[in-house]
């Protein structure tokens, strides 16, 4: 089954404690992306990658690092975590270049509370 | 830079009843437009896409959307909604394929009995 994954679906965490949200997807897509959705604001894009070792800033990179090392992998990593980093983050990927119809696929979200 | 209005961020609408979710954006440059579900406590899933042609697109569900151009609008609209429509819809733009998506800030559809 075609899927984006992430781990953890749910994290409670203190301030200045380092944490990794995984994001794997089985689709061999070379566009991948991580948002963070907070009430009001829809979703607003972290960073992405239109490929193996390549990543870009998004909208909102500050706190924030990324590393894709493997096509499908795409972790998003919270050197020190604030309070205000608590939302709900959702990876993304697409097929990206000519063959892209445009779509995103998500996965299911993780839901991350820093204390 | 590329922006997405949605105005109305909660929509109550009892079942059967015809619904239109708004969507404005704001470009120099042509966009792709897209419109997103995202059920309770699930990821978003595509709705429906414009991405050139036909200005009025169809989508899963029986949703539709019409992109006019020169009101920078992309309205959403079901002619008879139903209580599993109940979601929160996203509208979303990007001017390269699949690169880049500018997100809406989400209208929530409340569908009553």
């Amino acid at each position: 089954e075609a899927q984006v994954t992430q781990n953890p679906r749910y994290l409670i965490t203190v301030t200045g404690k380092k944490l990794t949200v995984t994001c794997s997807q089985n689709m061999n897509h070379e566009y991948m992306s991580w948002y963070r959705q907070d009430p009001g604001l829809g979703l607003r894009q972290i960073y992405y990658s239109m490929n193996v070792e390549v990543t870009d800033k998004g909208d909102v990179p500050e706190g924030y690092k990324v590393s894709r090392k493997e096509k499908r992998n795409f972790p998003l990593i919270l050197e020190s975590p604030s309070p205000n980093q608590t939302s709900l983050y959702f990876c993304a990927s697409s097929l990206s270049g000519i063959k892209d119809t445009g779509e995103l696929f998500f996965g299911e979200g993780s839901r991350l509370t820093v204390l | 830079a590329q922006s997405v209005t949605q105005l109305d961020s909660q929509v109550p609408v009892f079942e059967e009843a015809p619904v239109e979710l708004r969507c404005n954006y704001s470009s120099s440059v042509s966009v792709y437009l897209f419109w997103y579900v995202q059920y309770p406590n699930q990821g978003l899933q595509l709705l429906l896409k414009y991405l050139s042609g036909s200005t009025l697109v169809k989508g899963i569900n029986g949703f539709e959307a019409e992109f006019n151009k020169s009101q920078t609008s992309f309205h959403l609209r079901k002619p008879s909604v139903h209580i599993s429509d109940t979601a929160e819809y996203f509208c979303a733009v990007t001017k390269d394929y699949g690169q880049n998506f500018v997100f809406g800030p989400g209208t929530r559809l409340s569908v009553l009995p």
